[in-house]
């Protein structure tokens, strides 16, 4: 298993500008991944961030919106740009720790609100 | 594109009754996990199930995944209030490559 913290935990922005969501696993991973969860849904794989490799987007993201850094095996970032109201969402990190079944162990998640 | 469907949606029950919440799909999955989500906090890990038919028991919980792995199935007796929450089943496609959620139960034990 993995303990992973996120910072913040909520926050309320204004339209139009950006937020940066961090994630910080007590242990090395390979693979690490950013989850959207919109209220009362399940949740949608944003991107997948593996260390010394770019972020790989799902159909719907793009960089430039959701750019992610992956600096080393313990560390992530999601940046939710130029945001609105849309973007109002829970942010979920998560990892998965061995090779075998895809076991993902999450974040307790950032609640972001957009003004 | 694999899809996972899950039923029922919601779920409102008595502390002390049984129920089973049902992960359907028309795809094969290698490996299917079942999560549990409460407010605030992110998904927990509950079970994983890899062979066809096997059965995991978690104290009141038992979990089943079909003998054609396109479905499985969580059975939880005698609920308590603290097993409300999201129950999300997600699973691993049997290439490896694509990893996916269902919608959710979203269940309520009242007491």
């Amino acid at each position: 298993s993995a303990v992973i913290s996120q910072k913040p935990s909520r926050d309320i922005c204004q339209r139009g500008t950006s937020l940066t969501i961090q994630c910080q696993v007590d242990s090395q991973v390979t693979m690490m991944f950013w989850y959207r969860q919109q209220p009362g849904q399940s949740l949608t794989l944003i991107a997948t961030a593996n260390q010394g490799s770019e972020a790989t987007y799902e159909s719907g993201f793009v960089i430039d919106k959701f750019p992610i850094s992956r600096p080393n095996l313990t560390f992530s970032t999601l940046t939710v740009s130029n945001m609105s109201p849309e973007d109002s969402s829970i942010y979920l990190c998560s990892v998965q720790p061995g090779t075998g079944p895809y076991e993902q162990y999450f974040g307790p998640g950032t609640r972001l609100t957009v003004t | 594109t694999q899809l996972l469907e899950q039923s029922p949606q919601f779920l409102s029950i008595q502390e002390g009754e049984n129920l089973t919440v049902y992960c359907n799909s028309s795809s094969v999955f290698s490996s299917l996990q079942w999560y549990r989500q409460e407010p605030g906090e992110g998904p927990v890990l509950l079970v994983t199930v890899v062979t066809g038919g096997e059965v995991k028991k978690l104290k009141r919980l038992t979990f089943q995944f079909g003998d054609a792995r396109k479905d499985s199935s969580l059975h939880i007796t005698a609920a308590q209030p603290g097993d409300t929450g999201l129950y999300l089943c997600a699973g691993e496609d049997r290439y490896g490559q694509n990893f996916v959620f269902g919608p959710g139960t979203r269940l309520s034990v009242l007491p």
